[in-house]
């Protein structure tokens, strides 16, 4: 089993829609996760942290289950500039500062 | 801030020469960096973490001797690619956080290809 799981995707979405990714990660002993987002041949960017109590950055809201190891972003009212691949990833709890990347959600919101 | 530079961005080599890839901390200090590989329509593949003052840790699987890094600086870390060959050409990309709880800065990437 994948150490973090997501959607395989690709989404195709018109302008304005709504779409949630979803992602499972299996080592328990995870401490943090993200999500980043990465246009094509550049590198990861940060888009948002996840926080147990779920987090809101305009939006984009993610949501972060322990007790079911599962993490979603939620897009709302999607721009066509949203295009990107989404990757979901965990990193390890204690001084594990390793981050294990989701192989990641191709989106591409249409006009 | 939270500034992560990475050079050169793309490479063309010959195989059987070495490439060089450096990644700096420009706001901030760090004593740990992440090197990262991507081959297309693939996830980001830890390669190895790489250290102030003292030696790497490798990932299972990849070759220590073949991909050197040095992290002589709190502010910079190497990965030099050792006898390149086709199979090596790739995305590879550095990472580092200015605080442990941090998210992750990552450098704008090298993109390698062995001729």
């Amino acid at each position: 089993r994948k150490e973090v799981e997501q959607d395989p995707g690709p989404f195709n979405v018109p302008e304005g829609a709504t779409v949630a990714f979803n992602c499972t990660y299996s080592n328990s002993a995870s401490q943090s996760f993200f999500w980043y987002r990465q246009d094509c041949r550049k590198e990861p960017k940060l888009l948002m942290s996840v926080y147990s109590s779920g987090n809101e950055d305009g939006r984009f809201t993610a949501q972060l289950n322990r007790a079911s190891q599962y993490i979603s972003l939620l897009i709302r009212d999607s721009k066509l500039s949203d295009s990107a691949t989404y990757l979901c990833v965990a990193k390890g709890g204690g001084s594990n500062y390793k981050l294990t990347f989701g192989k990641g959600t191709l989106l591409t919101v249409n006009p | 801030g939270a500034v992560v530079s990475q050079h050169p961005s793309w490479v063309i080599c010959k195989s059987g020469t070495s490439v060089k890839i450096e990644c700096r901390s420009l706001d901030f200090q760090a004593t740990t960096m992440f090197w990262y590989r991507q081959f297309p329509k693939q996830s980001l593949m830890l390669m190895a973490t790489s250290n102030e003052g003292s030696k790497a840790t490798y990932e299972q699987g990849v070759e220590k001797d073949k991909f050197l890094i040095n992290h002589a600086s709190l502010t910079l870390s190497t990965l030099t690619v050792t006898s390149a060959h086709p199979e090596d050409s790739s995305f590879y990309i550095c990472s580092a956080s200015p605080r442990v709880l941090y998210g992750y800065t990552f450098g704008s990437g090298t993109r390698l290809t062995v001729v």
